[in-house]
């Protein structure tokens, strides 16, 4: 299916443990983005890429890593998750373009609790 | 102070009637501005952008852009309770990367039957 879809859409951890997000877009944007939501914050930019093999920090990127050795995919780990990383986590991504005004195309998210 | 600044609500407003919802900005060099719309369990779903000063009207929504002031709201005329939803105001600020948005906290409207 065309589109930006996430995986899992629920998820349950332990503290402690490592866990994986997973990102697939099927159009070829060079821009994928990884947010998390939590209320009174809104939208905070964890990680960003702007190609394969190229990404850099946001806003909130400790305690996370990411990759990207495909276009189509940007996973999102967890090393050793904690309760404060309980949240629900978008992913986005954007075309490439000579012009700054496209907004992202967002994925269903993932919510994901650490218990 | 907050890159990007939105009342956080709820706003209520009756069915028919005109919504207004607003969005400040930090950084004067800023350069596109748009608005979701985010119903409750979904994700985020852009509805307008716009670039220049002034209105951009789409159907019953309306956005606009005040760069000297550094607002930027969203009028929804006609208000329906499908337009029930947290409406998130995003900003590509100058200072960032090319291609960073940085969003406000959202506005929760209530449209009432």
């Amino acid at each position: 299916d065309a589109g930006i879809t996430q995986s899992p859409r629920y998820k349950i951890t332990e503290t402690g443990r490592q866990v994986t997000l997973m990102c697939h877009q099927t159009w070829s944007h060079s821009y994928m983005f990884w947010y998390r939501q939590d209320l009174g914050h809104g939208l905070r930019l964890i990680y960003y890429s702007a190609a394969a093999d190229i990404t850099d920090k946001g806003e909130v990127p400790d305690g996370y890593v990411v990759s990207r050795s495909k276009t189509e995919n940007f996973p999102l780990t967890l090393e050793s998750a904690t309760r404060s990383q309980t949240s629900v986590y978008f992913c986005a991504s954007s075309v490439e373009a000579g012009r700054s005004n496209y907004g992202y195309t967002f994925g269903s998210g993932t919510r994901l609790t650490v218990v | 102070q907050k890159e990007v600044e939105q009342n956080s609500g709820p706003l209520s407003v009756p069915e028919g009637a005109i919504a207004s919802l607003n969005c400040t900005y930090s950084d004067r060099g800023s350069q596109s501005f748009f608005w979701y719309r985010q119903y409750s369990g979904k994700s985020p779903e852009l509805i307008m952008s716009i670039y220049s000063n002034g209105d951009k009207e789409d159907g019953r929504f309306t956005a606009q852009l005040n760069k000297a002031s550094q607002y930027v709201s969203l009028l929804i005329r006609d208000s329906q309770p499908s337009d029930s939803a947290t409406y998130l105001c995003a900003v590509k600020l100058q200072a960032g990367s090319a291609r960073q948005l940085t969003f406000g906290s959202g506005t929760q409207l209530t449209v009432l039957p």
